[in-house]
């Protein structure tokens, strides 16, 4: 119950595309749900989190969308650049809970590389 | 701000040698985390802390593997004795409340 599954493993974009990761939990605690960014050598960074009271999420080119009867939640990258090429991380926790319940359970990883 | 600082960043080792990982988390952070992240299994939470008190090492592999905070500024990982199927990146995260969690670089570690 504590899984988020996340697909697809990589991706390749043109740039310009639409890149699109998705992510599916069954805790239906979880009421956090940020995706991070990790280039390689770096740790992973926030890039947008949402909660499940709205049903999406838009900041610059990175949208999040969530369903929650559908338990999923994705990753739109709008107008794909080749500096966005990194790996993405979706998480959920239950951060209405706190302590250990408000930790961050991680997706595997999605490898988007942009092409020129 | 200077944000999470982890040394050192590589570390090289042989088997059966004792590592030690240190993490100094951002001024303030009431929460630390330590992970560990390999091809095979992602991002896997090892230990967490709270006010510099253990909450949750139910990620903690096996007795090798410890961790200590001392105090506010500053955690440690230790494993001991190492193994190769230990070489992974090892970062360190904090955070205030329930806030962004902000990672460290990451230590990688080899055990040969």
């Amino acid at each position: 119950q504590q899984q988020v599954k996340q697909s697809p493993q990589s991706l390749i974009v043109q740039k310009g595309g639409i890149s699109i990761i998705n992510c599916a939990y069954e805790n239906t605690a979880f009421d956090y749900f940020p995706w991070y960014q990790q280039f390689p050598g770096k740790g992973p960074a926030l890039l947008i989190a949402i909660r499940p009271d709205v049903s999406e999420k838009k900041e610059g080119r990175f949208t999040i969308s969530f369903n929650k009867s559908a338990k999923q939640f994705s990753l739109h990258i709008m107008d794909s650049q080749p500096g966005d090429s990194a790996t993405y991380f979706c998480a959920a926790s239950s951060e209405y809970y706190g302590g250990s319940q408000g930790n961050l359970i991680f997706g595997k990883g999605t490898k988007l590389s942009v092409k020129p | 701000d200077a944000g999470v600082i982890q040394s050192p960043r590589h570390e090289v080792t042989e088997m059966g040698q004792e590592v030690t990982l240190r993490c100094k988390p951002i001024s303030g952070h009431n929460s630390l985390f330590w992970y560990r992240q390999t091809m095979m299994r992602g991002l896997e939470l090892l230990i967490y802390f709270n006010n510099n008190v253990p909450i949750d090492d139910s990620g903690m592999p096996e007795d090798r593997f410890s961790a200590k905070m001392p105090n506010a500024s500053f955690s440690t990982l230790k494993i001991q004795p190492s193994e190769p199927r230990d070489s992974a990146v090892y970062f360190c995260a904090s955070r205030t409340g329930v806030n962004e969690q902000f990672f460290g670089p990451g230590t990688r570690l080899t055990v040969l």
